[in-house]
């Protein structure tokens, strides 16, 4: 089935510094990305949407120059948090369809980012 | 609907009893829906799905229900398991247009011995 791969798993950051993780899917390509977030015992946050070659699309709330994402390949995704907090420290979690839904969503298994 | 900012809800049941857990959704327009496993410090696991124009799909031991008119999906588990200790989200998209997937509030699931 449809694998999408997530880097790294967990990571470990000083206040200030910026935090690369990406997504990639491994058996298919990707048209479009989800980013979310999920704090302890909350819900996944969509954060924003991504399509290859074109710029994300932001839920309302998050800020787009301090949550990077770019989507340059049909298989790689990557979501850069810039001058990281603490606030920041969360689970991040990518998406990936293949053109449709038809095919389902493949979700990687997340990022757990703390930020000291 | 759009997740909120509060702690899970929690449904505690007896092992081999059956489990319900009950989601509500917001946007009328959603016509996809998704039941969803998510165990400690891992991604969402695919559970079953089910799309507007049923009302009732069943999977291995596991029914989900969708009820538009009051806008509420519930996932029935049968004869729940140890390994069914999870947190379970609905989701919700549309087929069409930007297919975003978005995560209901969640239940926390706690099997009983």
């Amino acid at each position: 089935g449809a694998v999408v791969s997530q880097h790294p798993s967990r990571v470990i950051c000083k206040s200030g510094t910026s935090v690369k993780i990406e997504c990639r899917s491994l058996d298919f390509q990707a048209t479009t990305m989800f980013w979310y977030r999920q704090f302890p015992k909350q819900s996944l946050m969509l954060m924003a949407t991504s399509n290859e070659g074109s710029k994300a699309t932001y839920e309302q709330g998050v800020e787009k120059d301090k949550f990077l994402i770019n989507h340059a390949s049909l298989t790689l995704s990557t979501l850069t948090v810039t001058s990281a907090h603490p606030e920041d420290s969360s689970f991040y979690i990518c998406s990936a369809i293949l053109g449709t839904i038809n095919y389902g969503y493949t979700f990687g298994s997340g990022t757990r980012l703390t930020v000291v | 609907g759009e997740s909120v900012g509060l702690h899970l809800p929690t449904l505690s049941v007896q092992e081999g009893d059956n489990s319900i857990i009950n989601c509500a959704y917001s946007n009328s327009a959603s016509d996809y829906f998704i039941w969803y496993k998510q165990e400690s410090g891992k991604g969402p696991q695919f559970i079953i799905d089910i799309r507007s124009n049923m009302d009732k799909r069943q999977g291995q031991r596991v029914t989900v229900l969708l009820n538009k008119t009051v806008k509420h999906l519930s996932l029935q588990i049968a004869a729940t398991q140890p390994g069914d200790s999870a947190v379970y989200f609905c989701a919700e998209s549309q087929i069409q247009g930007a297919q975003k997937l978005v995560f209901g509030q969640g239940t926390r699931l706690t099997i009983n011995p």
